[in-house]
């Protein structure tokens, strides 16, 4: 079993519509949780960051920690054809451990015009 | 200020020819990382430098991969003996420091092994 599951899609949607993209983890270590964004042929890119449990909201995007089910998601409001490209969650221990972040396989969104 | 870059962005070999890939982060970063990523796959940790400090070297998968880091600049990863598994877009990245998560990524090397 992998320590950090991802659906890897692809998922299609509407210009418009909600996207609920989630991972789910083995680590109850775990403590600092990220959302990548990775466009085609292009290195990822850090899009939310948080710490522990909750929710933290930066325009359009929501990110969700459940640490009780080791369940996060990252929500997409008013999806934009932009947004179209693989997301990969990330997680950590601490921040000094040297291997530092475990990913996820990614999912694979587009959003239709 | 630029960000992190890697060279060459494409690379096609044969099996059993060595490859080198560079990566140069950002200016200041004394962290710096290599990751594989396989089609469809997500990000394989490989090795992770840290200052002066002896590298993580726990990721690597096999003998054939090695790589080196001149101070806190540029890196590069070689792999000897390339075999068709070995095929796969190398991402570096960089961060400020070893306890911060942030990590900056380059645009990757595609490895394509013939």
């Amino acid at each position: 079993q992998k320590e950090v599951e991802q659906d890897p899609g692809p998922l299609s949607v509407p210009e418009g519509a909600i996207v609920s993209l989630n991972c789910t983890y083995s680590n109850s270590a775990f403590q600092y949780f990220m959302w990548y964004r990775q466009y085609s042929r292009k290195g990822p890119e850090l899009l939310m960051y948080t710490y522990s449990s909750g929710n933290k909201e930066d325009g359009r995007f929501t990110a969700q920690v459940d640490k009780s089910s080791k369940y996060i998601s990252l929500f997409i409001r008013d999806s934009q054809p932009s947004d179209s490209a693989t997301y990969l969650c990330a997680m950590s221990t601490l921040p000094g451990s040297a291997r530092q972040l475990t990913f996820g396989s990614g999912t694979q969104l587009t959003v239709l015009p | 200020g630029a960000g992190v870059s890697q060279s060459p962005s494409n690379k096609v070999t044969e099996k059993g020819k060595d490859v080198e890939l560079r990566c140069d982060p950002i200016s200041g970063h004394t962290a710096l990382y290599w990751y594989r990523q396989r089609l469809g796959q997500g990000l394989e940790f490989l090795i992770y430098f840290q200052g002066n400090s002896a590298p993580d070297k726990s990721g690597l998968p096999s003998d054939r991969f090695s790589a080196e880091r001149t101070g806190e600049s540029v890196s590069t990863l070689t792999i000897q003996r390339t075999q068709q598994e070995d095929s796969a877009v190398y991402l570096c990245a960089s961060s400020l420091a070893r306890g911060n998560l942030e990590q900056f990524f380059g645009p990757g090397t595609r490895l394509t092994v013939l």
